[in-house]
């Protein structure tokens, strides 16, 4: 079967960083997907990982290891701004994508 | 139009009642797809098409239809509304279906509420 996990809510506080992560288990992989979506807003794509390793984009970063089933999003320098879900999405072997539940993430002042 | 835009956003329906949520993108992307967001559970695809002229069934297809006469236009209709289907409703497009990577972009949504 598939499976993809990850928190429910975290909170974290402005200029810090916080980690996010998501493991899975599927039969077939054809990469990891996080996106970002603000309350009552449409999901917005941040990355994308289908080799090992990690991916630098500005503020954030995306990390996978294909063999333990685990990525992690991270997110530095908070701003007010990142509060939003964090969902992550494996792509499996009929190139669907497979939905966690996301991670609320709350930012503090 | 810019992207992808949906019809309406948002709906009360009475149970019974046959219902078509609108979905149009300009990108000329090849594929689209529908999921249903419910709280506390991720997004579920209910229907996709790879190509105009072609769908397929997703995670929780019963009870909705799609279809996909051109390129641009992806409607889905829900023949006689439950309760359970209750939830928002989301339209995406990505340039390629299966077999490469896809970047997949969303609509802004349809939250939609039967009685």
């Amino acid at each position: 079967g598939q499976n993809i996990d990850q928190p429910t809510e975290m909170t974290a506080t402005e200029g810090a960083i916080v980690q996010i992560n998501c493991t899975y288990q599927t039969s077939g992989f054809n990469g990891l997907f996080w996106y970002q979506q603000h309350a009552g807003e449409a999901p917005t794509f941040l990355s994308y990982n289908v080799l090992d390793g990690l991916e630098e984009k500005g503020r954030f970063s995306s990390f996978l290891s294909r063999s333990k089933g685990y990525s992690y999003l991270l997110l530095k320098e908070l701003q007010m701004k990142d509060s939003a879900s964090y969902l992550c999405a494996h792509m499996d072997s009929n190139y669907q994508l497979i939905w966690g539940a996301g991670t609320k993430l709350i930012i503090k002042p | 139009i810019a992207g992808i835009t949906q019809a309406p956003t948002s709906q009360i329906l009475a149970a019974g009642r046959r219902m078509t949520l609108r979905c149009t993108q300009d990108m000329r992307h090849n594929a689209m797809y529908w999921y249903r967001q419910d709280l506390g559970l991720g997004l579920r695809l209910i229907h996709y098409s790879n190509t105009a002229g072609t769908t397929g069934k997703g995670e929780v297809p019963d009870g909705y239809s799609v279809s996909r006469a051109n390129t641009d236009d992806f409607p889905l209709t829900l023949a006689s509304a439950v309760p359970s289907q209750t939830s928002v409703y989301f339209c995406a497009s990505s340039e390629a279906g299966g077999g490469t990577y896809n970047e997949q972009f969303f609509g802004p949504g349809t939250r939609l509420t039967v009685l």
